[in-house]
Order: C-alpha cells, then sequence, then structure tokens
C-alpha cells in the first residue's frame, strides 16, 4: 500500500507569481484535504475534494483553488503570490468512512 | 479565535518515564480527536484517535484521554523513548465537516 506523496518536494518563487503542487493519494482513498503549516503553527485546513469537487473550504480567499482527477490525484494552485504564502503545504487523504487523515511530506514553498 | 489549543510548547521528559501532553477545545461541536507526531521535514503521522463516546483508547505504548465536560484530552506516552522526540499535534472534527483543526503542537524532547 503506497502512502500519500507530493511533489515537489521545495520551491521558490516571488511574489506575484502562480504555483502548482501536487499530491497522490493514498491507495483506496477518495477524500483529499489541502493544508497549510505556517512556521510555528498547527496545519490549517484549506480546502477539500470528493469525487472531483470541493465539498469544504476553510478561510482562504479564492486565489487559492484545487483540482481532484479521477484517480483521486490533486492539484493546489495558488495565484498571486504573497510573502505570507510562504509555508509548509500538506495533502490528506482518507477515504469516505473515516475521519482519519493520512498526510503526505508536504511541499516547502517559499516566496521572496 | 483559536478553538484547539496546545498551552505547554515544548515538555522535556526522561527517558522510561510518562509523557503527558495536554489539549483543551473550545468547540463543543468536535466529536472526534486525533494526535500527530511530526518530525522535521516530514508530514505529520497519525499516532492515535478517540470518539467522543468514549473516554479512553489505548494503543501499545500510547493511550488518549478525554473529557468532555472540561473540553480536555491528553496523550500519555509510557514509556517514554528517544525515537518518541518529536512536535505532537492534537486536531479534532465534528458536526460532520471532516475538516481537522489543529492545535499550535507541544515539541517533546526525551532525553536519554
Amino acid at each position: 500500500e503506497t502512502g500519500v506523496t507530493q511533489s515537489p518536494t521545495h520551491l521558490i518563487k516571488t511574489r506575484g507569481q502562480q504555483v502548482t503542487l501536487r499530491c497522490s493519494s493514498q491507495s483506496g482513498h477518495n477524500t483529499v484535504s489541502w493544508y497549510q503549516q505556517a512556521l510555528g503553527q498547527g496545519p490549517q485546513f484549506i480546502f477539500q475534494y470528493y469525487r472531483e469537487e470541493e465539498n469544504g473550504r476553510g478561510n482562504f480567499p479564492p486565489r487559492f483553488s484545487g483540482l481532484q482527477f479521477p484517480n483521486y490525484s490533486s492539484e493546489l494552485n495558488v495565484n498571486a503570490l504573497e510573502l505570507d504564502d510562504s509555508a509548509l503545504y500538506l495533502c490528506a487523504s482518507r477515504t469516505g468512512f473515516t475521519d482519519t487523515q493520512y498526510f503526505g511530506p508536504g511541499t516547502r514553498l517559499t516566496v521572496l | 479565535d483559536q478553538q484547539v489549543k496546545q498551552n505547554s510548547p515544548s515538555l522535556s521528559v526522561q527517558e522510561g518515564r510518562i509523557s503527558i501532553l495536554n489539549c483543551d477545545y473550545t468547540n463543543s461541536m468536535f466529536d472526534y480527536f486525533l494526535w500527530y507526531k511530526k518530525y522535521p521535514a516530514e508530514g505529520p503521522t497519525f499516532l492515535i484517535s478517540i470518539s467522543s463516546i468514549k473516554d479512553k483508547n489505548e494503543d501499545g505504548r500510547f493511550t488518549v484521554f478525554l473529557n468532555k465536560s472540561a473540553k480536555h484530552l491528553s496523550l500519555h506516552i509510557v514509556p517514554s523513548q528517544p525515537g518518541d522526540s518529536a512536535v505532537y499535534f492534537c486536531a479534532a472534527s465534528g458536526a460532520g465537516s471532516y475538516q481537522l483543526t489543529f492545535g499550535k503542537g507541544t515539541k517533546l524532547s526525551v532525553i536519554p
């Protein structure tokens, strides 16, 4: 059974640019969530996708958007990057019948 | 408004002794609680969970206690081992929303 994988591991962008982060769910998991973890903080929920549709969103602006594909992999897109977007971005997957989410290793995004 | 609070940023414990990590929550709609462990440069790893219909759950060296009236939960690790040194996050979900709300984490150091 493969775990959750994310790419890339690290990324450096400049303010105003756009970025796409990718996630492959754990085998058998049909729900994926994205979290942002700023330095010294706990992860904060961005949004969740189930059957290719967003079905939950945290307190993040519309420039944070996502996609889920038929194979349950997912993308997080962030437009018009700001310095405060620098963080660890975590993807988590689960089946539709459990609250327990399993996290990937994260993508470290630095915005200069 | 922080709905999940971990008031101790750090904790040091001697190897072989008990580690007790605490977590308080304010949202009475939370009905499922989880503990995650995080090493540097890795994603959070699921440790143990508890539903609000229980007050205790054990898994090997790890036990989680839930006191609903006090809105308090704790994670006990017995005996503590140097490999347990990590940041521990308390998380909660509820009311049909599988979104996880995290605390800021407690850094546990187990001293050999």
